[in-house]
């Protein structure tokens, strides 16, 4: 499985932008980019996701680099509720009975500080 | 609709015993899965599952057995407990190109 490299923490001020850094130089063609946080004893919980165009949704944004080695998760304004282990992880894909389906494979995450 | 619930929330083991630990789901998902998260790191894939009466293997299966006989359930039983299966686990359903994980359930085997 192809492996994404993150820094260990980051830290940001409230209110202020975020990029978190992911590479993934080994990304295959078929690689979804998925982005996942976990707050404080909770389950990870859905970000974003994207395969070769940026997205944007209500939370964030990802920009993917042209070459998909790498991209980039933007939290526009941060707040002290976006505190969190900050997961990017490929999203392979395995087929049964003609449906593809998705495992994630976890790295160790971001851990982003946030302060007030 | 509650999405993905687990039970129970906490449980402490002695080694040697057994135990199934629930994964309930309400929205139709196909995909479902477990996962273990040690101190300080990224979770790993246990067992999965793509459809009632389909499973198969993750990264770390040894010591653990899954069953899928209704697309809603989706139960991790561990046939001896031991020291080193201490752990948070949780499970996932998948669908649209999202996870959604549960709240998890905190175990102890002493």
């Amino acid at each position: 499985d192809a492996k994404t490299t993150q820094p260990n923490s980051m830290e940001s001020n409230e209110e202020e932008p975020v990029h978190l850094p992911c590479n993934h130089s080994t990304i295959s063609g078929t690689d979804y980019i998925h982005w996942y946080r976990q707050l404080p004893s909770q389950g990870p919980e859905y970000v974003i996701h994207g395969l070769t165009s940026n997205v944007n949704n209500r939370m964030a944004s990802l920009a993917i680099a042209e070459d998909r080695k790498s991209s980039t998760l933007i939290l526009h304004r941060a707040t002290l509720r976006d505190a969190a282990v900050y997961y990017c992880i490929l999203r392979g894909r395995l087929n049964a009975g003609g449906t593809s389906y998705g495992k994630l494979t976890f790295g160790q995450g971001t851990i982003l500080t946030v302060h007030p | 609709n509650a999405g993905v619930t687990q039970t129970p929330k906490f449980q402490v083991l002695k080694t040697g015993q057994s135990m199934t630990l629930q994964c309930a789901q309400d929205m139709n998902h196909e995909y479902m899965s477990w996962y273990r998260q040690d101190p300080g790191m990224g979770l790993r894939l246990i067992h999965y599952s793509v459809g009632a009466g389909i499973t198969d293997q993750g990264e770390v299966p040894n010591g653990y057995n899954v069953s899928r006989s209704t697309t809603e359930d989706f139960p991790l039983r561990l046939l001896s407990a031991a020291p080193s299966q201490t752990s948070v686990y949780f499970c996932a359903t998948f669908d649209r190109g999202g996870y959604t994980f549960g709240s998890g359930t905190r175990l102890t085997v002493v």
